[in-house]
């Protein structure tokens, strides 16, 4: 079946750690997304890819880091510097149509 | 500023209740609009809206795009407790490929 994977579900993490979360999508879309969720504040765009080897800025990309390698795939790095890192992380695709397809999450718990 | 807007925040309702959900935005370049449910991960999606006045219907469920008033409603009947969730009001816009998403509305449906 085609859809979005994201791993791990749930990662702990020690305060000055970097940590990496995976998106894997089979849907053959062009454009992924890397949303961070937090509670009352809805989702928040942190990077965007619209093409292998290309991504953008979001409104909040300070402390994170992204590859575009292969169309399928499309890694979050969570670095030390991101301030406030505890939170729910959803990939999401898109084949220009306006849906967005989305990952079932990775809630990420910095110890 | 690009923004999108709903109300309420949350919501607890009896079941067999109708309820509506608000959405307004100001997006600069509106291509669609759309509503997302999100249970416990995953939003799925709901609907797409991109013209004015015509009413998409699922089930109980039903929505309408006011493009001259820049809202969108989402109407739900005869409530089940299977409808407790938060569902996302999300707009497209043709610049950088954006979607901008609302707090949420949080939905609870008690027997």
């Amino acid at each position: 079946d085609g859809g979005i994977t994201q791993s791990p579900k749930y990662l702990f993490r020690k305060e000055g750690q970097n940590v990496t979360l995976s998106c894997e999508q089979n849907l053959n879309h062009d454009a992924m997304y890397w949303y961070r969720q937090d509670p009352g504040q809805g989702l928040r765009l942190i990077y965007y890819s619209q093409i292998v080897n290309d991504f953008q800025k979001g409104d909040i990309a300070e402390g994170y880091s992204v590859s575009r390698e292969k169309k399928e795939s499309f890694p979050l790095t969570v670095t030390s510097a991101q301030k406030n890192p505890t939170a729910f992380y959803l990939c999401a695709s898109d084949y220009n149509t306006g849906e967005l397809f989305f990952g079932e999450g990775s809630r990420l718990t910095v110890l | 500023e690009d923004k999108v807007v709903q109300s309420p925040l949350s919501l607890v309702v009896h079941e067999g209740d109708t309820v509506t959900l608000n959405c307004s935005y100001e997006v600069t370049n509106f291509r669609s609009l759309l509503w997302y449910k999100q249970e416990k991960k995953a939003p799925t999606f709901l609907f797409m809206l991109t013209s004015s006045g015509i009413e998409k219907k699922s089930g109980r469920l039903s929505s309408i795009l006011d493009k001259k008033e820049l809202f969108s409603i989402l109407n739900i009947t005869a409530t089940q407790t299977g409808d407790s969730a938060v569902y996302l009001c999300a707009v497209d816009s043709n610049t950088g490929n954006q979607f901008y998403f609302g707090t949420g509305t949080s939905l609870t449906v008690i027997p």
